[in-house]
């Protein structure tokens, strides 16, 4: 089983800030199967990219993902509001796991 | 797309407790499921996953033999049964869509969650 390793735990950023958040796997990861979710308090998580840099529908292009084998990324363009919250990595196919999450809150 | 989590509540320690998920809006017949659960202030934890008709089913180690994913296509509808529950089990349960009809993921869909709680 794959284990995914997110950091920072928590990011403090201000908005129109751009954010970095990172996903470190335990192995290398095949076809590049790694997704992106956010989970703001008291919601389910929405997925935001999946493939490790495909946009899912409707996610904004400030989203970005990449990253190959072992080391993904999720940036944030220019940080509004809306975009506080969780953010979880999954690695999907073989195997279906979740890193820890990374809280990103406002500075 | 809606999926609605229903069966969640209060169980004590070594009894069962079956949860719901309603879905409309889409082809439910032609996905394949997933639950996961998510401990309070904790990570995401996938459990179960069941193919679009239900033939291949898989679960985490820790809930295999305990729970038990099926699902109703007739009546879109996925379940989640709970056996010997634990304490540790108290958690928000989470269905949740895969992108493709055989469960591999990534989960494009997800319900608003169902707090299950196991308490004496």
């Amino acid at each position: 089983e794959i284990v995914l390793t997110q950091s920072p735990g928590t990011l403090s950023l201000s908005p129109g800030e751009r954010a970095t958040l990172s996903c470190r796997a335990s192995q290398s990861v095949s076809s590049n199967f790694l997704a992106w979710y956010q989970q703001k308090p008291g919601q389910a998580p929405r997925l935001l990219i999946y493939g490790a840099s495909f946009r899912a529908t409707g996610i904004p292009d400030r989203f970005s993902g990449s990253g190959s084998g072992t080391d993904f990324t999720l940036t944030i363009g220019r940080l509004e509001p809306e975009d506080f919250a969780v953010y979880h990595c999954q690695h999907y196919g073989t195997s279906l796991t979740f890193g820890q999450g990374t809280r990103l809150e406002i500075q | 797309v809606q999926l609605v989590e229903s069966g969640g509540g209060v169980a004590q320690p070594g009894t069962s407790l079956t949860l719901s998920c309603a879905a409309s809006g889409f082809t439910f017949r032609s996905f394949a499921f997933h639950w996961v659960r998510q401990a309070p202030g904790k990570g995401l934890e996938w459990l179960a996953v069941i193919s679009y008709d239900g033939g291949e089913k898989n679960y985490r180690d820790s809930v295999r033999g305990r729970f038990t994913i099926s699902r109703d296509n007739s009546e879109n509808t996925l379940y989640l049964q709970m056996n010997t529950l634990r304490p540790e089990d108290t958690a928000m349960y989470f269905c949740a869509r895969d992108f493709r009809a055989y469960g591999v993921g990534p989960f494009d869909y997800w319900g608003q969650g169902i707090l299950v709680t196991v308490s004496s």
